[in-house]
């Protein structure tokens, strides 16, 4: 069975800092894991995937994310907020094997102050 | 530029009241899906479809059924509305090889109330 875990409901950074949202999952076979962002009444949009290439990803918008399998997790990095970042943002993982399921964390609520 | 259509917005229902949600996506697709969004408790997968005509129950098929008589269109039925089905339902397509090819494109939300 596979599950994520996405560790904050919600995080709330300065424009201009760093950001971190925190991702662990859980797969019984190779997993595929992916990180999507919600604007406010807007559907969800692909920020980038990790498919067993390269362990760090690279996204759009300056989103990167890591694949760790020592420590299961997937964390979403940006070096500098921007206020066009704010939005809720949703881990998903994917077993390889596993049927094609897709199991969604619960999301992250990003708030950028000025 | 590709695109996945939610007919309706935003719904007001009564309780008891049959619910048609309509999903047209124009990107020649094999698979779409039906999701529902709480807070809290992030997407949940209701139904998808893999082919015309084809269906498969996700996690919460309870209270719900589907229908996809063309390729394009993947439809969500509410038999009996109730108020435990007041919520966001987002649609979403595919390309053939299921969720691993890496993308789901999403529709913007039908929110629903049931009063």
């Amino acid at each position: 069975a596979q599950s994520v875990t996405q560790l904050d409901s919600h995080v709330s950074v300065s424009e201009g800092t760093p950001v971190l949202l925190r991702c662990n999952y859980s797969s019984s076979y190779s997993p595929s894991l992916f990180w999507y962002v919600q604007h406010p009444n807007k559907g969800l949009q692909l920020l980038l995937k990790y498919t067993s290439a390269a362990t760090l990803v690279k996204g759009i918008n300056g989103f990167e994310a890591e694949f760790k399998k020592s420590e299961t997790s997937f964390h979403l990095t940006k070096p500098s907020a921007h206020m066009s970042d704010a939005a809720e943002y949703f881990c998903v993982v994917s077993e390889r094997g596993g049927g094609n399921k897709l199991t969604f964390g619960t999301g992250t609520q990003l708030k950028v102050e000025l | 530029d590709v695109k996945v259509t939610q007919s309706s917005r935003y719904l007001v229902k009564r309780t008891g009241e049959k619910v048609f949600l309509e999903c047209v996506q124009d990107m020649d697709h094999e698979n779409m899906f039906w999701y529902r969004q709480d807070p809290g408790l992030g997407l949940r997968l209701i139904y998808f479809s893999y082919d015309v005509k084809m269906k498969e129950k996700g996690d919460i098929p309870e209270g719900y059924s589907v229908s996809r008589e063309k390729k394009e269109r993947f439809s969500l039925i509410l038999e009996s509305a109730s108020t435990n089905q007041t919520s966001m339902y987002l649609c979403a397509s595919s390309l053939a090889g299921g969720p691993n090819t890496g993308e789901l494109f999403f529709g913007e939300g039908s929110r629903l109330t049931v009063l």
